[in-house]
């Protein structure tokens, strides 16, 4: 079975400075790929970013970037030059390519501080 | 071109009573997923439907749910003799291919069911 574990239940960041919120993971399969969402008040799921395992290179949409440690099977998310607007809760998420099922985080609260 | 269309945001229910939840995919795609959020948790996989056919419900309670996805019209989720336990927020998803991609999915903005 799959997991999807992130320990911290809230966090806060100072608005343009960096953050890095956590995710392990655990599967016994070799073809996957790992998501982070995020979801405002509005409790719209807005899909972040997104990394095949078979890629090393960690993903990066524009202020979000990734650091992805395949053995370790860690996914973390940093977010640099913090905003406002990215206050929200954020979930990693994980997919095996030959299923239809996304496994998702309990989330991450994330706070913005003016 | 619209997105994941959900309905109604927001739906009140009192407890033994049925619960309707409404779900039109993106244009051009017929596979549809539901998902449920307890309070203070992620998403949890319910069940995976293609037009007129269930291909896998293995997240959905044996009792008191079923989905559909007709020919014509929107995905249904349906919730029969509702119990407080049911509050959650319920979230469709849909994508034109099954999800070998790993694209990940165009979610809606959910339905929010308060048993009361």
């Amino acid at each position: 079975a799959q997991t999807v574990t992130q320990s911290q239940p809230e966090m806060s960041v100072q608005e343009a400075e960096t953050v890095t919120l956590s995710c392990t993971y655990d599967t016994s399969e070799s073809d996957y790929y790992l998501f982070w969402y995020k979801q405002p008040p509005s409790r719209q799921m807005i899909l972040v970013i997104r990394q095949e395992a078979y890629k090393q290179q960690n993903a990066t949409e524009n202020r979000f970037s990734v650091n992805f440690q395949k053995a370790a099977k860690s996914f973390s998310l940093k977010i640099s030059d913090s905003q406002l607007g990215d206050a929200a809760m954020y979930f990693c998420a994980l997919a095996l390519n030959r299923d239809d099922k996304i496994i998702f985080g309990k989330g991450t609260r994330l706070h913005i501080l003016p | 071109n619209a997105g994941v269309m959900q309905n109604p945001r927001h739906l009140v229910r009192r407890r033994g009573q049925e619960a309707r939840l409404r779900c039109s995919p993106m244009k051009g795609h017929s596979h549809v997923y539901w998902y449920r959020q307890l309070p203070e948790e992620g998403l949890k996989f319910m069940v995976y439907l293609q037009k007129e056919n269930i291909i896998d419900e293995s997240g959905m309670p044996k009792e008191r749910f079923s989905a559909e996805f007709p020919k014509e019209g929107p995905s249904i989720l349906r919730i029969q003799q509702v119990v407080r336990g049911d509050s959650a927020a319920y979230f469709c998803a849909s994508s034109p291919t099954p999800l070998t991609g790993g694209n990940g999915y165009t979610f809606g903005s959910g339905t929010r069911l308060t048993v009361v």
